[in-house]
């Protein structure tokens, strides 16, 4: 089986630019969940996306926006882009109903995102 | 809310002696427990979970935590480290009922192995 796959791997943005990440889940999940890492931190929680609906955030501004597509990859869009937004971001994916906080989540390897 | 504290930013330790990175969390409801563990440059990997039963839980690697409730700890241990083990290890929960991919992490532990 496929795991999670992530691209871009690294990509430099300046301040105010938009960006897009894109996921791919692990065969058989349907549920998309995407962290920042900034550095020397533990990843923090963005959204979760089930059935192609945002049904949970975290504290991350409206500027954060996310996809889930009907073969269950994902998109982050992040809009403006500040300085603060340079961080690793992690996408998971997990098979489960919304609510199944004992479920294992599968991380890809990142997209590191640098903004000048 | 949930939070949860590593208490040690980092672990610096002898090839094949003990090791123990301590974990401990804050919770108003009950949670699920997590040690996620990330090699440079790679996504976290699951080391092991605690969902209920057993407090003493076995994990890949041979690691091993202990759920102690009275105490909030989920303390992660392994007898004899290699030098492959050298990564940064996550503490995580997650709320009963609550999003299945909402995990609140810890701040991470490094773990370095010397031979």
């Amino acid at each position: 089986e496929t795991g999670v796959t992530q691209s871009p791997t690294h990509l430099i943005k300046t301040r105010g630019q938009q960006v897009t990440l894109r996921c791919s889940s692990q065969s058989g999940h349907n549920t998309v969940s995407w962290y920042q890492q900034a550095l020397g931190q533990g990843p923090q929680f963005i959204f979760q996306y089930y059935r192609e609906e945002e049904n949970g955030r975290g504290n991350f501004p409206p500027r954060f926006s996310g996809l889930q597509f009907p073969n269950y990859s994902s998109e982050l869009n992040v809009n403006a882009l500040e300085l603060d937004d340079s961080a690793l971001y992690l996408c998971a994916s997990s098979f489960g109903t919304a609510s199944s906080g004992a479920n294992v989540l599968t991380f890809g390897a990142g997209s590191r995102l640098t903004v000048l | 809310a949930q939070s949860v504290t590593q208490l040690d930013s980092q672990v610096p330790v002898f090839e094949e002696a003990p090791v123990e990175l301590r974990c401990n969390y804050s919770s108003s409801v009950s949670v699920y427990l997590f040690w996620y563990v990330q090699y440079p440059n790679q996504g976290l990997q699951l080391l092991l979970k605690y969902l209920s039963g057993s407090t003493l839980v076995k994990g890949i690697n041979g690691f091993e935590a202990e759920f102690n409730k009275s105490q909030t700890s989920f303390h992660l241990r392994k007898p004899s480290v290699h030098i492959s083990d050298t990564a940064e290890y996550f503490c995580a929960v997650s709320r009963y009922g609550g999003s299945q991919g909402n995990l609140i992490f810890g701040k991470g532990t490094k773990l370095s192995v010397k031979p």
